[in-house]
């Protein structure tokens, strides 16, 4: 069965700062790979997605992720935050073949300050 | 149309009550999704729906009951819960549960927010 790991359970930055948020996913197959995002009050968005060719996936808002198979990793990145990037972020991972569910980390709670 | 709708958005009820949730989505999609989400947890699957067939049911206890009548709705039916099956429950749907070249993206709506006196 897939796991995710996502290691920043509470990120704090101000505004114009750089973000990277970690994600590790553990599964032996082939997988595709997910951001979400949830603001306050909101429901769950998809910021970017990886299924195959580019490793370097382009969302929307400015993410980017680099999917990084000898790490098992998919790591989210922004060069500059605002304030109304403060939300949960969620790495997802759904295996090609076998059970197909979408398996989610556990969550960063992302705060931009002003 | 690229939305899921859930009704209703927030409910409450008591143990002894029966009530449905319900999910619809007009994407053509044939999967579709019951996830339970605790406060500041990540989505929990409950079951999944691919082409209107109960496919994947996680352990989930009888007291919730999954109900695909078309390719566009989905309910969830309670009954006799407990307090602590207080959450938001939320819909997904994608295009198919079976894997092919695009993945797997769910679309998400909004979810229904249930309390459990």
């Amino acid at each position: 069965a897939q796991s995710v790991s996502q290691h920043n359970h509470h990120v704090i930055l101000s505004e114009a700062a750089s973000l990277e948020l970690g994600c590790n996913y553990s599964y032996g197959g082939t997988v595709n790979l997910f951001w979400y995002v949830q603001y306050p009050g909101q429901h769950l968005q998809l910021l970017l997605k990886y299924f195959s060719g580019d490793p370097l996936v382009k969302g929307i808002k400015g993410f980017e992720a680099e999917f990084i198979k000898s790490k098992f990793s998919f790591n989210l990145r922004k060069p500059s935050v605002q304030w109304s990037d403060t939300a949960e972020y969620f790495c997802a991972v759904n295996a090609r073949t076998g059970r197909r569910a979408l398996t989610f980390g556990s969550g960063t709670r992302l705060q931009v300050q002003p | 149309d690229t939305e899921v709708t859930q009704t209703p958005k927030h409910l409450v009820m008591g143990m002894t009550n029966k009530k449905s949730l319900k999910c619809e989505q007009h994407m053509g999609h044939r999967a579709m999704y019951w996830y339970k989400q605790k406060a500041k947890k990540p989505p929990e699957l409950m079951f999944v729906y691919s082409y209107e067939k109960l496919s994947i049911n996680e352990s989930v206890p009888s007291r919730f009951s999954p109900e695909c009548p078309n390719s566009s709705l989905l309910n969830l039916h309670l009954h006799a819960l407990q307090p602590e099956d207080s959450a938001l429950y939320l819909c997904a749907s994608s295009q198919a549960h079976l894997q092919d070249r695009g993945g797997n993206e769910q679309f998400f709506g909004p979810g229904t927010r249930l309390t459990v006196l």
